[in-house]
């Protein structure tokens, strides 16, 4: 299964775009990219997903690189309510890493 | 349909006692998922069905986990003899195979602690 590797946290100010990386090098030309978070004592809620195209809906913006071995999730207006872990998945067993946590500062 | 549900919400449970937990996946939906989840890491996946039958099982089930969905609809998790190291949150997961590589709905889990 293809593996992902994200950074383990990374502050983002309020109000503020918070861009967040995810590593997928050995991704294979069916594999979409999943983003997902959770909020913690809750279960991981879905965000948006991609092939190869950039993907924009109502929570987030999916900017993937041409050779598909690196994805960026955006979250345009970062409020106090987006602090979670940010998960990066390739397969559709959704195996998770240990994600990114994001904390929105005030 | 409100989404995925899964009881009890939590569990408390002595050392060596099984324990069942059930999943009621969104109704249309016929791919569903198991994962387990310990403190501070990411859901690890456990296993999976579309429809009834069970496609794949990690590692990570021993012989004392057992899982069904025997209508294709609700499923069960089962762990015989509990240990300790079993203590985390179990999550459910659901998709439709047509929507296989679009969102999948996570229930809230439950959370068992063994003692």
């Amino acid at each position: 299964d293809a593996k992902t590797t994200q950074p383990p946290s990374m502050d983002c100010a309020e109000g503020r775009a918070a861009n967040l990386p995810c590593n997928h090098s050995t991704i294979s030309g069916n594999e979409y990219v999943y983003w997902y978070r959770q909020i913690h004592s809750q279960g991981p809620q879905y965000i948006i997903h991609g092939l190869k195209n950039n993907e924009t809906n109502e929570m987030a913006s999916l900017i993937i690189t041409e050779d598909r071995k690196s994805s960026t999730l955006i979250l345009p207006h970062a409020t106090l309510r987006d602090t979670a872990v940010y998960y990066c998945i390739v397969t559709h067993k959704l195996s998770f890493g240990a994600g990114t946590t994001v904390t929105v500062r005030a | 349909d409100t989404g995925v549900s899964q009881n009890p919400r939590h569990k408390i449970t002595k050392r060596g006692q099984n324990v069942t937990f059930r999943c009621d996946p969104i109704s249309e939906h016929n791919r569903l998922y198991w994962y387990r989840q310990t403190l501070g890491q990411g859901p690890e996946f456990l296993t999976y069905f579309q429809n009834e039958a069970q496609l794949e099982k990690s590692r990570l089930l021993s012989d004392r986990f057992s899982a069904e969905r025997p209508k294709g609809s609700f499923s069960t998790l089962e762990i015989q003899r509990t240990e300790q190291g079993d203590s985390a949150m179990y999550l459910c997961a659901s998709t439709s195979l047509e929507w296989a590589n679009y969102g999948y709905t996570f229930g809230s889990g439950t959370r068992l602690t063994v003692v």
